[in-house]
């Protein structure tokens, strides 16, 4: 069943085009991100982190940016599959903070065949 | 191995009753996590723990108590469960603090 927000962000994308999902997130200490998939009726899993003393890290079709000066972070695909719709999440661990990792609101991806 | 275990999956509790929801990882995580998702929230932490006998407030606490007797386990209690609990919620541990969390499937709770 359906367990995430009926009114998150949508991304529509055409089959094999990249996407670019965004996020601003809000403390300029927070020294580690994660981006987590959250397909229906599932809980949300790891795709990819980058920590805070660096600015790009690739994974498999993935590519994680991360801006701190303007406190942005975005999450590319490579020739977006079926299989990519999900929602998509931004994490941000801050230590100093009592070790708490805080979620962004999300972005739905939608892949049209 | 089962990685991180909710039980149960679902759950409809009448205002006013209570209930705990139980976590169970074997990956000997250390750290451990509540969260509640809700339409249109995203994740929202709730308690968490550093480590045995250890707890922590999230970001919304209140009319929640955990408790984690034993490295494995993070427990979740309602006492008065009321409407506004309504919600999905997930559990999730990891190795360390800055490193990737491992989620359960959740646990879907409504309270009439």
């Amino acid at each position: 069943g359906e367990s995430v927000g009926l009114h998150l962000p949508t991304l529509s994308v055409q089959e094999g085009d990249n996407s670019i999902i965004n996020c601003a997130y809000s403390n300029s200490a927070s020294d580690y991100f994660i981006w987590y998939k959250q397909e229906s009726g599932k809980g949300p899993q790891f795709i990819i982190d980058i920590r805070s003393n660096m600015d790009k890290r690739q994974g498999q079709r993935v590519t994680v940016l991360l801006n701190k000066t303007v406190k942005h972070l975005s999450l590319q695909i490579a020739a977006t599959q079926p299989g990519d719709s999900a929602v998509y999440f931004c994490a941000e661990f801050q230590a100093a903070a009592g070790n708490k990792l805080t979620f962004g609101g999300g972005t739905r991806v939608l892949v049209k065949p | 191995n089962a990685g991180v275990t909710q039980t149960p999956k679902f759950r409809v509790l009448k205002t006013g009753q209570s209930m705990t929801l139980l976590c169970a990882q074997d990956m000997n995580h250390e750290y451990m996590y509540w969260y509640r998702q809700d339409p249109g929230m995203g994740l929202r932490l709730i308690h968490y723990s550093v480590g045995e006998g250890t707890t922590a407030k999230g970001e919304v606490p209140d009319g929640y108590n955990v408790s984690r007797l034993k490295k494995q386990n993070f427990l979740l209690g309602l006492e008065s469960a009321a409407p506004s609990q309504t919600s999905v919620y997930f559990c999730a541990s990891t190795a360390r603090g800055n490193s990737p969390l491992h989620f359960g499937n959740g646990t879907r709770l409504t309270v009439t």
